[in-house]
């Protein structure tokens, strides 16, 4: 299957500050990537979906305008979670999907995650 | 609503049974179908997907698609220790790039 990377594996920050997580395809062009939250012994929770070049569309009751997302090429999508409370606390992950051959099937391949924890 | 259910387990089984994972879905419109694997903190991994009726072997895994009873489920033969994890199905509908998955079966297999 193909290779996504995170980036941070973890991070630690202050109550306030803002925080950027990478998401990179390494191996395919990504048109789609997602951006998804998992609270421990919980099931994983789509946030957004981000296309290259647009917008991302956010899913109910997630706040565009704290958690920022970018994609701006094939490879790369970045989320922002800006002034994180401790109630941010998670593992966001990231997936990506391809099209055409070999991935035709909507197929996503998940980041490693990046385990938030705001104190 | 697109839900799709699976039994939370844990599915206890011993080591070199076969383990079978099932789930359903209500979107008739669902056309591709994912089995992903995950480990205790870690993320999911994609193990497979079917999305013509019948079985699909991959290894020990086998898929099996029933669209008119829209159910998929996941055998794992020959079980190991290793296979001990959380496995959550993933339905995707023709035409949208999202999947919607389900909470996920909580798999035991003990030595």
């Amino acid at each position: 299957g193909a290779v996504v990377s995170q980036h941070p594996s973890w991070v630690i920050c202050k109550s306030g500050t803002s925080v950027k997580i990478e998401c990179r395809s390494l191996d395919f062009q990504a048109t789609t990537m997602f951006w998804y939250r998992q609270f421990p012994k919980q099931s994983l929770m789509l946030m957004a979906t981000s296309n290259e070049g647009s917008k991302a569309t956010y899913e109910q009751g997630v706040e565009k305008d704290k958690f920022l997302i970018n994609h701006a090429s094939l490879t790369l999508s970045t989320l922002t979670v800006t002034s994180a409370h401790p109630e941010d606390s998670s593992f966001y992950i990231c997936s990506a999907a391809g099209t055409g051959s070999p991935y035709s099937y909507n197929e996503q391949f998940f980041g490693p995650g990046t385990r938030l924890t705001v104190l | 609503q697109k839900e799709v259910e699976q039994n939370s387990g844990p599915l206890s089984v011993p080591e070199g049974a076969i383990a079978s994972l099932n789930c359903t879905y209500s979107d008739r419109g669902s056309q591709s179908f994912f089995w992903y694997r995950q480990y205790s903190g870690k993320s999911p991994e994609l193990i497979m997907f079917i999305y013509s009726n019948g079985d699909k072997e991959d290894g020990r895994f086998t898929a099996q698609l029933n669209k008119a009873s829209q159910y998929v489920s996941l055998l794992i033969r020959d079980s190991q220790p290793s296979d001990s994890a959380t496995y959550l199905c993933a339905v995707n509908l023709s035409g949208y790039s999202t999947l919607t998955f389900g909470k996920g079966t909580m798999l035991l297999v003990s030595p």
